[in-house]
């Protein structure tokens, strides 16, 4: 079974800062690493996810994650936050060889501060 | 547009009092999943359906029941609800059932059990 850790559950950062959302999962299988983003009141939409190749995969609104093996960790960056970013950050990671079944972290609540 | 859609988005109900919460979506999906969040514990699987008459416990399943008689369709039914069933539901739906595939996620039905 897979199971994701998401150490911090609240973030707070000034706006322009840079930031990190830590994701470290532990899986006995390959697994595909999925970042969702749930904006208030929303349901979750995909920022990003590695599938394979490149470690580093980008979204377009300027997160990136690399996917580190060695270290089982998927976390999340930004070089400079705006206001809008202002949103809970679910890890996710599924089974290469199973079903497409989603096993979440429980999330970061990331708060950007004029 | 491309969506899946939840109703009702808020609904508050008394115990044992048998409820539906519908899901739809139009993008001929075959997989289609419903979660449960909760504070703290970030989503967890109640059911997921790999096509229309297959469908699967997930992490949490004790309580709801579920089933796929048409593609696009996946209603979450809860017998007999009781107050550990307060919480936020989400219904997603994927291309496919393997774990590569986005996760397409409805807005989220808020259920009280009084």
């Amino acid at each position: 079974a897979q199971s994701v850790t998401q150490l911090d559950s609240q973030v707070p950062v000034f706006e322009e800062a840079p930031v990190e959302l830590r994701c470290n999962y532990s899986s006995s299988v390959s697994v595909y690493l999925f970042w969702y983003v749930q904006y208030p009141n929303q349901g979750l939409q995909l920022l990003l996810k590695y599938l394979s190749g490149s470690t580093l995969v980008e979204s377009i609104n300027g997160f990136e994650a690399e996917f580190n093996k060695s270290q089982t960790s998927f976390h999340l960056r930004k070089p400079s936050v705006h206001i809008s970013d202002t949103a809970e950050y679910f890890c996710a990671v599924s089974d290469k060889t199973g079903a497409n079944n989603l096993f979440f972290g429980t999330g970061t609540r990331l708060t950007v501060i004029p | 547009e491309a969506q899946v859609t939840q109703n009702p988005r808020y609904l508050i109900t008394v115990t044992g009092k048998k409820l539906t919460v519908t899901c739809s979506q139009n993008m001929n999906h075959e997989y289609m999943s419903w979660y449960r969040q909760d504070p703290g514990l970030g989503l967890r699987q109640i059911y997921y359906s790999m096509n229309v008459e297959v469908t699967d416990k997930g992490d949490v399943p004790e309580g709801y029941k579920v089933s796929r008689k048409e593609k696009r369709n996946f209603p979450l039914i809860l017998e007999s609800p009781s107050p550990n069933q307060t919480s936020l539901y989400f219904c997603a739906s994927s291309k496919g059932g393997t774990g590569r595939y986005e996760q397409y996620f409805g807005p989220g039905t808020r259920l009280t059990v009084t």
